[in-house]
């Protein structure tokens, strides 16, 4: 079974600049979310799809944002770049949510912001 | 591969020997833990996981310990191989089963030296 794959996997972008990144989850899995890691605050959670519906969001602005297609696929946007937005961004799936020895990561997508 | 931690403590040791990985967690009415090994590139990966009901589980080769008195929780590996080599970070989950109430420590950097 194919694992969690994240496009594209690095991206340069600058200030101001707004960014798309996908993830397709595990064949069957409905749940998606999305974390930023940075060597500074480590692994922060930014907000969980399931079935198309966001059920969780963290503690980031709202230039974050994200959403969920019927096929479970899942996007998230950041606008308005900032330099401080530069980090590896996970996405993880799981079958049904809140089960976390189900939760598999995909490899992330490193942006850096100039 | 992507550095997830520029800044993060690290522990040396010797391939065959034992490793301990330490992790201070936050809150004391957090009620289940999870390990996670991340290698340069990828994603995080489960371990192991532990509910506060207990103080003790074992994996293949790892073994979690959770103090509750002192809010600690250790990570141990025996026979430490190479492949081990990656940043080890835990996790505690502040209250409920949502993805939203995990929070992650820093990591730490295991080396494994042959």
């Amino acid at each position: 079974k194919a694992g969690v794959t994240q496009t594209p996997r690095y991206l340069i972008k600058t200030r101001g600049q707004q960014v798309t990144l996908s993830c397709s989850p595990i064949s069957g899995h409905r749940s998606v979310s999305w974390y930023q890691q940075t060597p500074g605050q480590g692994l922060q959670f930014l907000f969980e799809y399931f079935s198309e519906t966001q059920r969780n969001k963290g503690n980031f602005p709202g230039r974050f944002s994200g959403r969920q297609f019927s096929n479970s696929r899942s996007e998230m946007n950041v606008s308005t770049l900032e330099l401080g937005d530069s980090a590896l961004y996970l996405c993880a799936s799981s079958s049904r949510g809140p089960r976390w020895e189900t939760q598999y990561f995909g490899p992330g997508t490193r942006l850096l912001v100039l | 591969g992507e550095s997830v931690g520029l800044h993060l403590p690290t522990l040396s040791v010797q391939e065959g020997d034992n490793s301990i990985i330490n992790c201070a967690y936050s809150n004391s009415a957090s009620d289940y833990f999870i390990w996670y090994k991340q290698e340069s590139g990828k994603g995080p990966q489960f371990i192991i996981d532990i509910r506060s009901n207990m103080d003790k589980r074992q994996g293949q080769r790892v073994t979690v310990l959770l103090n509750k008195t002192v809010k600690h929780l250790s990570l141990q590996i025996a026979a430490t191989q190479p492949g081990d080599s990656a940043v080890y970070f835990c996790a505690e989950n502040m209250g409920g089963g949502s993805q939203g109430n995990l929070i992650f420590g820093k990591g730490t950097k295991l080396s494994v030296k042959p």
